[in-house]
């Protein structure tokens, strides 16, 4: 069964430090998302792609962030300057339609020291 | 601006007991609710996806239902075993166009022999 996935699975970073995170979705999907959890907190929404272009993004997703489909198969998401805050897990997530499924990658656990 | 809630925050059965989580959420701006299985250091393993009031969806020994008047789902589990501990997690999707979801804070089950 198709499935996204993520590397790296963890990284760790000095902050400051610029980190881009890599994922490849389903190949047949159109709609691709980021989303963190910093630990003990609700998983949150950063941003939504299609078209190849950013459809929303929350108050989180600041100058620091920015998001690619370079090729048409990965999709990154890079953070410029690293914080101590950014410190999550980040999932990518990918769906079809918009009333179907969305698929989750299983993450990659960041660690800005 | 969406807020989901889940509860209980967790939960410890007896391997055979059935048992059962809700999650609560905005009924205006409805357009679905979203049911997961996380388990950890795997991707979050998609249950449901529910957009009807009154609407049942089976998988297994899992079902949920969905009330979108009153802002409310179930998921139930019946027979626990244990390889059914996991965090289950429910997540709102608004009628906004880029698919976006709003999660709740999980509930974790552990299921014991």
């Amino acid at each position: 069964e198709p499935e996204v996935t993520q590397t790296p699975s963890h990284q760790v970073t000095q902050m400051g430090q610029e980190v881009i995170l890599r994922c490849v979705p389903i190949s047949n999907h159109l709609y691709f998302y980021w989303y963190r959890q910093i630990l003990g907190q609700k998983v949150e929404f950063l941003v939504s792609f299609y078209n190849n272009e950013i459809s929303e993004k929350s108050e989180i997703f600041d100058d620091q962030f920015s998001v690619e489909r370079p090729d048409g198969s990965n999709f990154t998401l890079k953070i410029r300057s690293t914080k101590l805050e950014d410190s999550a897990m980040y999932f990518c997530a990918s769906r079809k339609r918009l009333q179907e499924t969305q698929y989750f990658g299983p993450g990659t656990r960041l660690l800005v020291l | 601006i969406l807020n989901v809630e889940q509860s209980p925050q967790s939960l410890h059965v007896q391997e055979g007991d059935s048992t059962n989580f809700t999650c609560s959420f905005p009924s205006s701006n409805f357009y679905a609710l979203h049911w997961y299985r996380w388990e950890t250091a795997k991707s979050p393993e998609a249950l449901f996806v529910m957009t009807l009031n009154g609407d049942e969806k089976k998988k297994g020994r899992i079902s949920a239902t969905l009330n979108t008047k009153e802002g409310y789902s179930y998921l139930y589990i019946k027979g626990s075993q244990p390889e059914d501990s996991a965090t289950y997690l429910c997540a709102s999707h608004g009628s906004g166009n880029t698919g976006k979801l709003i999660f709740g804070q999980g509930t974790t089950l552990q299921v014991k022999p």
